[in-house]
């Protein structure tokens, strides 16, 4: 099974800030690396596909960057509405979410 | 505007089973794979299994295999997610989510359903 490991865990920043989460694979997945955004007690809202593709609809402050291991979510000039937690998700072999990264406002 | 609607909270004896129900409504297409994901209380997400609706064929996580069926009805456009040998460990809310193109991306997602497992 492929393993996928965000870091952080957690993070606190201020509105406008930039903010970057990293996940890593255990094994290479090509670009079949998808983002999902939840807040408390609501199902999880697809971000970004295919590790830098945009939904229609999401805000262009979230941008994905990686192939391979490595891969990155981007939220730039963060706004109150992005807090929550943050789970990738790699559908390369069967499928398999990292543990989350949960973004709190400060 | 696609939606999944899916049956309500259940509460379950250890040991019994468990049956979800996940109905696409809403654009032109019908949704061409529907994926279960469950989330333990305060937990993260975990990829249960999908199935693909036109064909009905299911692929399982291998911790779940033998004890999880997906179907479907293409008729109804509604999935099912039945679990076995239920245990306080499958307390959880399952989620249904469609993959529109059999890629793993997940567009749209269902409610969510609590399962209570609980004697």
């Amino acid at each position: 099974d492929i393993q996928l490991t965000q870091s952080p865990s957690s993070l606190s920043a201020s509105i406008g800030d930039r903010v970057t989460i990293t996940c890593r694979a255990s094994q290479s997945i090509s670009t079949y690396l998808h983002w999902y955004q939840q807040k408390p007690g609501k199902p999880p809202k697809f971000l970004i596909y295919h590790a830098s593709g945009l939904p229609d609809g999401v805000p262009s402050r979230f941008s994905g960057s990686g192939t391979g291991t490595e891969f990155s979510l981007t939220i730039v000039n963060l706004q109150p509405e992005d807090s929550a937690t943050y789970y990738c998700q790699q559908s390369y072999l069967m499928n398999s979410f990292g543990q989350g990264t949960k973004v709190e406002i400060k | 505007q696609v939606q999944l609607v899916q049956s309500g909270a259940e509460v379950k004896t250890p040991g019994s089973s468990m049956r979800v129900s996940c109905q696409a409504s809403g654009g032109t297409f019908v949704p061409s794979t529907i994926t279960w994901v469950r989330q333990a209380p305060g937990q993260g997400l975990e990829w249960m299994g999908s199935i693909i609706l036109s064909l009905g064929k299911p692929k399982y996580a291998h911790k779940f295999q033998d004890r999880v069926s997906l179907t479907a009805d293409k008729s109804t456009t509604t999935a099912y997610m039945e679990l076995t040998g239920l245990t306080s460990d499958d307390t959880a809310v399952y989620y249904c989510a469609r993959d529109p193109n059999e890629t793993g991306t997940l567009d749209y997602w269902g409610q969510g359903t609590l399962v209570t497992v609980s004697s």
